[in-house]
């Protein structure tokens, strides 16, 4: 059965601290490995990664795909408090039209 | 900046009753999708659907779901006889090319079931 299990859960953190998520998945037919940051309701887009080893960044968010040993890590440097939020990360399965496998999520709360 | 919108935004319906969840989605998008959450726990893959038919469903996606894109811009999610147990949070999501392309997705319907 196709797997993607995040941690932690959950993190306290206060602004300024660097946090690291993990995610690291089980799938058969893999395609791609996306995030996403839920705050209240829809799941919003930060990164797609298809390979291995190449990291992507976007202001003070970037990620990384180790598609060897099946993981991924998404690091946020000088917290904010508005990075509160349920960080999703959802595997691409091919051939399934698309398909996505989502974590149960890791949510952030950065307290002032 | 194009999104996918859906309405309504809460529908709260008696046990048994026919809901239908409505999305728009991005404009010039191939592949439309549906997705739900229950509270607490994970999104769950329910539907894909390309060029008018289900391209993947899952073993949630029953006799008691349909989709449907009765228009060029709407793309609809009904459950024929609404059970407690689908009370969650329905989202659609829409791409342009299903496996390489990010799906978006929108605010979603927040489904009660009494």
């Amino acid at each position: 059965e196709d797997k993607v299990v995040q941690s932690p859960l959950s993190l306290v953190v206060h602004e300024g601290d660097t946090v690291t998520l993990n995610c690291s998945y089980e799938v058969t037919n893999f395609r791609s490995l996306l995030w996403y940051k839920q705050e209240k309701k829809a799941p919003t887009f930060l990164f797609m990664l298809t390979s291995s080893g190449i990291e992507k960044k976007s202001g003070r968010l970037s990620s990384i795909l180790d598609k060897k040993e099946l993981f991924s890590i998404l690091n946020i440097t000088a917290t904010q408090t508005g990075d509160s939020a349920i960080y999703l990360c959802a595997v691409v399965i091919y051939n399934q039209g698309g398909k996505l496998i989502f974590g149960q999520g890791t949510e952030l709360s950065v307290k002032p | 900046e194009p999104e996918v919108t859906q309405t309504p935004s809460h529908q709260v319906t008696q046990m048994g009753q026919e809901v239908i969840l409505r999305c728009v989605p991005i404009s010039n998008h191939l592949y439309f999708y549906w997705y739900r959450q229950i509270l607490g726990q994970k999104v769950e893959f329910l539907v894909s659907f390309y060029n008018n038919e289900i391209s993947e469903k899952s073993e949630i996606f029953d006799d008691q779901f349909s989709v449907e894109r009765p228009d060029g811009s709407n793309f609809t999610l009904k459950i024929r006889s609404t059970k407690l147990e689908d009370s969650a949070m329905y989202f659609c999501a829409s791409t342009w090319a299903a496996s390489t392309d990010t799906q978006y997705f929108g605010p979603g319907t927040r489904l009660t079931v009494l």
